[in-house]
């Protein structure tokens, strides 16, 4: 089963507005990242949020971390049509040995 | 610095055949994990592997195996092929297994 749930599951908006998608997991972390995927292809890293952090920027991207309630917030601002794909959360399990366990994805449409 | 190789891209096999699919992950990466890709499972997890040793394993049968190399290139096999194998097989790098992931491009196999 997977961790995270990404929410939502289709996120279609303007270009230059603001895109924000969130994550819900279910058990404790040891970081978090966020994936970006092109239709049928491989997966991006965007950026890793550790457990102690609860804000990062990267670019245009900004991502959240609230292990109180296990969930996560990835925003792009100012997005172009080039920022059209699925958006994975990914968790890094705590303890000895990391396994990734990926979301479900939020399809993301900007429209032109 | 060359990025995670995935070979076959693409692939096409008879059911009850066996396949075996290469990684090379970016050098100096130690730990390799494995992920399948449907439109009805999403990204699930198969296996990772760190310093030629299995670490950890996703839920799937036996037919499902890999191996790591002392170079750290990985291998993974499925035996007996099913339809419900069709998928994109993605594998991903990292320097350790505490650090972010570096995906391929993937190989697409299809069971006919």
């Amino acid at each position: 089963s997977q961790q995270g749930e990404e929410d939502p599951q289709a996120l279609s908006i303007q270009e230059g507005e603001n895109a924000t998608m969130n994550c819900s997991y279910k058990t404790s972390i040891n970081n978090l990242q966020w994936y970006r995927q092109n239709s049928g292809r491989g997966l991006v890293h965007l950026i890793l949020i550790r457990s102690n952090e609860r804000e990062k920027h990267s670019g245009r991207l900004r991502v959240t971390l609230d292990t109180s309630k296990k969930s996560s917030s990835l925003l792009i601002t100012a997005s172009r049509a080039a920022d059209t794909a699925s958006y994975f959360c990914a968790t890094g399990a705590s303890g000895g040995y990391q396994k990734v366990t990926f979301g479900t994805g939020t399809k993301l449409q900007v429209i032109p | 610095k060359a990025g995670v190789t995935q070979t076959p891209r693409y692939l096409i096999k008879t059911r009850g055949q066996q396949v075996t699919l290469s990684c090379s992950p970016i050098s100096g990466h130690r730990s390799v994990s494995w992920y399948q890709q449907t439109p009805g499972q999403g990204l699930q997890f198969l296996f990772e592997y760190f310093s030629e040793t299995q670490r950890n394993k996703g839920n799937f049968p036996g037919r499902f195996s890999g191996r790591q190399f002392s170079n750290s290139r990985s291998e993974m096999n499925v035996s007996t092929l099913e339809l419900g194998d069709s998928a994109l097989y993605l594998c991903a790098s990292s320097l350790d297994m505490a650090r972010e992931a570096f995906f391929g491009q993937g190989t697409r196999l299809t069971v006919v």
